[in-house]
């Protein structure tokens, strides 16, 4: 069975570009999550869909950062206009349903803000 | 606000030298406690989850523990292959289900 997916693996970027990372879940997953990781720390949840929902959105900076999961599927997570403070690695991960149940992660995006 | 802390930062063993890693957590109605290993320039990956005080799991020279108010990870006879950080995390009712985790601790085994 295929794991989580994201694209691209790496990324670098000059400041005040748009970025945007991509995520496939593992199939039938109908939670997904975005999380951002610092060096040395461990991940912290920027947003969570239940399907198409985003029902957990309060830690996004929503200035600069917007997500869609269009059809409860693919999610696409954007930053526009990307900060030097921006870099970081950005994970993908899925579940079932609720954080209560197993969330799997992806490989992650490596963002490098120029 | 849930909190989880992981102790030491970093533990350098010897191959088949037994050790114990440390979450300690502060949350609002635990739903779930959860470990990760985290390889250089990968994703977390899934170990174990804990449900409550008591419980335990095993795979392979791992061993997981949860009580009221830490878990611990027991490693034993680490081999080389076993570095990498661990991740503890925790979900609970009072954080919209979301996941926190600890710093992770970096494990070391030489051979």
């Amino acid at each position: 069975e295929a794991g989580v997916v994201q694209s691209p693996r790496y990324k670098i970027i000059e400041k005040k570009q748009p970025v945007a990372f991509w995520c496939n879940p593992i199939s039938g997953h109908n939670t997904l999550y975005w999380y951002l990781q610092n060096l040395g720390q461990g991940p912290e949840l920027l947003i969570r869909y239940e399907n198409e929902e985003a029902v957990d959105d309060s830690q996004l900076p929503k200035d600069r950062f917007s997500a869609e999961r269009l059809k409860g599927v693919d999610s696409t997570l954007k930053i526009q206009p990307a900060e030097l403070g921006d870099s970081a690695v950005y994970l993908c991960a899925s579940s079932l349903a609720g954080a209560a149940d197993t969330q799997y992660f992806g490989p992650g995006t490596r963002l490098t803000v120029l | 606000e849930d909190q989880v802390t992981q102790s030491p930062e970093a533990l350098r063993l010897q191959e088949g030298e037994s050790s114990s890693l440390n979450c300690s957590y502060t949350v609002s109605g635990l739903r779930g406690l959860f470990w990760y290993r985290q390889d250089p320039g990968k994703g977390p990956e899934f170990l174990f989850t804990l449900y409550s005080a008591g419980e335990e799991k095993e795979k392979e020279r791992l061993k997981a523990t949860l009580t009221k108010k830490e878990s611990f990870l027991h490693i034993t006879a680490p081999k080389p292959e076993d570095s990498a950080t661990y991740l503890c995390a925790v979900s609970s009712g009072g954080s919209n289900y979301k996941l926190t985790f600890g710093k992770g601790t970096l494990l070391t085994v030489n051979p």
